[in-house]
């Protein structure tokens, strides 16, 4: 079956510098979110998009800036990379449709590894 | 706010012991649980969910009740193999009536299976 893929899945950067990280969702899921994995610690949610809008946002630095496109697939555009940006970035997707009263499972890409030197 | 709180790891056991990994969460409101499974260079893998109290989420031989009353969701497994070493992850879900339903983690256990 058809999983997220997400691209590079490793990735090194400079500080400063700006990334792109991109994620193909499951074909028909019309929700991606990313989270941001630190060293050691737990998911964080960033961001999320339904139908190409902006659902939810939580702890995305300003500096981040992310879309979701007509085809689904989403790129987290990251700027002024600093050294506490090193982190495994995962992209989910779920769907289709809505989650109202019932969970729509999220499946999950195998991460972007971002090293920023 | 709304959190999780899980074991600290390593948790290191020997092949067919049994597991427990303690979790337990603070919510705003009525939360789903699940349990996500990371193996070593790869994404984290739903493993079960319960939805609401008293539920059991079962798979692979891992299990997890909902429990209320205690606001836990302890995972628990009659005998380990070595091929359950991974990272594991307590999580939670507030459903409302938008869009979207974002993950809350606990930090990971960290389940290491000795032969």
């Amino acid at each position: 079956a058809a999983g997220v893929i997400q691209s590079p899945r490793h990735l090194i950067k400079e500080k400063r510098e700006t990334a792109t990280l991109k994620c193909y969702p499951i074909p028909r899921h019309d929700t991606v979110y990313w989270y941001q994995q630190g060293p050691g610690q737990d998911p964080q949610f960033l961001i999320s998009f339904y139908e190409k809008m902006q659902s939810d946002k939580g702890s995305i630095p300003d500096r981040f800036s992310a879309q979701q496109f007509s085809d689904y697939h989403s790129e987290l555009n990251m700027s002024s990379l600093e050294l506490g940006d090193s982190a495994l970035y995962f992209c989910a997707s779920s769907g289709p449709g809505l989650a109202t009263s019932s969970y729509n499972e999220q499946f999950f890409g195998p991460g972007t590894r971002l090293t920023v030197l | 706010g709304d959190s999780v709180t899980q074991m600290e790891g390593p948790v290191t056991l020997s092949e067919e012991a049994f597991l427990t990994i303690n979790c337990t969460y603070t919510a705003t409101g009525y939360p789903s649980l699940f349990w996500y499974v990371q193996y070593p260079g790869e994404g984290l893998q739903l493993l079960l969910k319960a939805t609401k109290a008293d539920d059991k989420g079962s798979n692979k031989g891992f299990e997890a009740t909902y429990r209320k009353e205690t606001t836990s969701f302890h995972l628990e497994k009659g005998s380990v193999q070595v091929s359950d070493s991974a990272v594991y992850f307590c999580a939670l879900i507030l459903l409302y009536g938008g869009a979207t339903n974002k993950l809350i983690f606990g930090t990971g256990t960290l389940l290491a299976v000795q032969p």
